[in-house]
This record gives C-alpha cells, structure tokens and sequence, in this order.
C-alpha cells in the first residue's frame, strides 16, 4: 500500500513530441506528488509538483495531470528536447511527514 | 555553492570494513533526510532529522547502520561491518521546514 508504481521503465521520444509518464498509487494518506528529474551522477531535482485538491498544473513545458478517483497522476512533458533526456522519478509523501516513496523511474530518451 | 554536499563521492571498500559519509545540507535548512539508491530504482527513505533530532528511521536501516547529526548542522551516516548487499548511491537532502527537498550529488558506495 506503500508503493507507487510507475511506467513505463523506458521511453524513446522525437524532439518536439510529447513525453508521458504514469504513476499509480494506493494509499489514500497520500497528499503530496511531485517529480524528479535525474541526470547521471547527479542527484534528483524536483521539477514540479501537485497537491490532490487540483486536477492539474503546468510549468512551462511540464504538466502534471492528477486523477484522485482513479489513484493516478501523470507527467506530460511538451515539445521533447534533447536536454530532456534523463530519468523521472515520480512520488508521493503522506500529509505530516516528510518521508517521500519514490516510483522506480522512467529512463526518456529524446532524439533530435 | 550553496546546493547540498556530499563526502565522498565515491567510496570502495572490502566487505566488512566500516564506512563513514558526511553532509552538509544549504545552511538555512533545519530538515535533513537520507536516502538509498539502487540501481535501476528510485530512492528508498533510511531516515531523517529535525536539528539534531532523528525524528524517523526506516526498516531499512539496520543496526549496522547510524546516522548522526550533531549540531544540527551536517549529517554522518555510518555503516559498520560492510556486506556486498550494501553497495548503492547514498543521497543526502535537505528541506526547510518540510518544504521541497533538494538532494545532494549523492555517495556512489561499493563494496568489494
């Protein structure tokens, strides 16, 4: 009930199109979604994050879209570019703790 | 630089041997977490402080493992009595207050 599960593992996208990554999760305490966005040998980076009261929200080309009924939230990154290229980790962290349970991450390649 | 340091980078060592990391968290942050990194997986949460109190602690850090935070400044995991099975990247973060978590360049561990 822990888990956060994310898909898919890979993703092999052309400049300019439309990058999408999925998460699903069970428990219901969760109140916090954000995501990160790790190059090698680097430590992840929040890009953007989402609370359950919205069902959406953009910054610039990333969009979190967030469906409390169906226990699942996704990333669509606009117009793919080569410096997107790493890998996404979506999570989620229960309200009053700081603790955050990471998805397995998805690893975006981007070809120009 | 004010992101999130870590010391070592890298670590090598023989099995049974005990290590010692360190870090320092951006100077005004009063929230520090550790987490543990896989290959192929997302970060696992081990434990995190406010100040100097470790306020929780994973199922995942055994008693061979401790962290410290002291003055409530920088933080030091120690792992004793090293096995094949602990080797991962050791990333540190840090939070105001519970805010986002910005993460250090981590500490890639392995034991021989």
């Amino acid at each position: 009930q822990q888990q956060v599960k994310q898909s898919p593992q890979s993703l092999i996208v052309q400049k300019g199109g439309i990058s999408i990554i999925n998460c699903a999760y069970e428990n219901t305490a969760f109140d916090y979604f954000p995501w990160y966005q790790q190059f090698p040998g680097k430590g992840p980076a929040l890009l953007i994050a989402i609370r359950p009261d919205v069902s959406e929200k953009k910054e610039g080309r990333f969009t979190i879209s967030f469906n409390k009924s169906a226990k699942q939230f996704s990333l669509h990154i606009m117009d793919s570019q080569p410096g997107d290229s790493a890998t996404y980790f979506c999570a989620a962290s229960i309200e009053g703790t700081d603790k955050l349970i990471f998805g397995t991450g998805t690893r975006l390649q981007v070809f120009p | 630089d004010t992101g999130v340091s870590q010391d070592p980078r890298h670590k090598i060592t023989k099995r049974g041997q005990n290590v010692t990391f360190r870090c320092d968290p951006i100077s005004e942050h009063n929230r520090l977490y550790w987490y543990r990194q896989t290959l192929g997986q997302g970060p696992e949460f081990l434990t995190y402080f406010q100040n100097e109190a470790q306020l929780e602690k994973s199922r995942l850090l055994s008693d061979r493992f401790s962290a410290e935070r002291p003055k409530g400044s920088f933080s030091t995991l120690e792992i004793q009595r090293t096995e094949q099975g602990d080797s991962a990247m050791y990333l540190c973060a840090s939070s105001l207050n519970g805010g986002e978590q910005f993460f250090g360049p981590g500490t890639r561990l392995t034991v021989l």
